[in-house]
């Protein structure tokens, strides 16, 4: 069983759906959760972390952890072709280098 | 001019070739990584590093090296390369921002081919 789950989609939505997006994972001792956004030939980018349990907002992205459920999720309100790309979660025991990586969903968002 | 840049960007080599991938970075991080990328399998760490004299194995680490020149350099190889090393690679970078979390910078990648 690997150690994060991410559904790989695709996931194709009409411009000013929400997207919603989620990763499950297996190891309870992880702290801090990411998501991170790769465009096509480019490398990943952070787009938001959390840490412990909660949620957190920033503009149309909102993140939500859930650890009792092992179970993450990020939300794109008002969605624009130009979210049309992968998401990673990835997430870590500690502030420090080990990233545990999904597989990534590939989202299209339609003009 | 992007902060972690890569080199090549494409490649295409036979088995049992030695290659190497090289990164460089202007962001004046201490900490570097190399990682690949599978379809299906996310991304994994292959090697990494806190400074120049600290190198570490990551996760998959079997059949490459790695080399910390400065600094801002760190290069991966290939020894003899095989079929199944066909991926793409990403460097990384990180150190510890103002909030106390060490966000990672990915370079733009290199599409490595074996045949």
């Amino acid at each position: 069983q690997k150690e994060v789950e991410q559904d790989p989609g695709p996931l194709s939505v009409p411009e000013g759906a929400i997207v919603s997006l989620n990763c499950t994972y297996s190891n309870s001792a992880f702290q801090y959760f990411m998501w991170y956004r790769q465009y096509s030939r480019k490398g990943p980018e952070l787009l938001m972390y959390t840490y412990s349990s909660g949620n957190k907002e920033d503009g149309r992205f909102t993140a939500q952890v859930d650890k009792s459920s092992k179970y993450i999720s990020l939300f794109i309100r008002d969605s624009q072709p130009s979210d049309s790309a992968t998401y990673l979660c990835a997430m870590s025991f500690s502030n420090d280098y080990k990233l545990s990586f999904g597989a990534g969903t590939t989202v299209t968002v339609r003009a | 001019d992007a902060d972690v840049t890569q080199t090549p960007r494409n490649r295409i080599t036979k088995t049992g070739k030695r290659i190497m991938l090289e990164c460089s970075q202007t962001k004046g991080h201490d900490r570097m990584y190399w990682y690949r990328q599978d379809p299906g399998l996310g991304l994994r760490l292959i090697y990494y590093s806190f400074d120049v004299k600290d190198i570490n194995k990551g996760e998959i680490s079997d059949g490459y090296s790695v080399s910390r020149q400065a600094q801002a350099k760190f290069s991966l190889s290939l020894e003899s390369a095989i079929p199944n090393q066909t991926a793409l690679y990403f460097c990384a970078t990180s150190d510890r921002g103002t909030s106390g979390f060490y966000e990672q910078y990915f370079g733009p990648g290199t599409r490595l081919t074996v045949t």
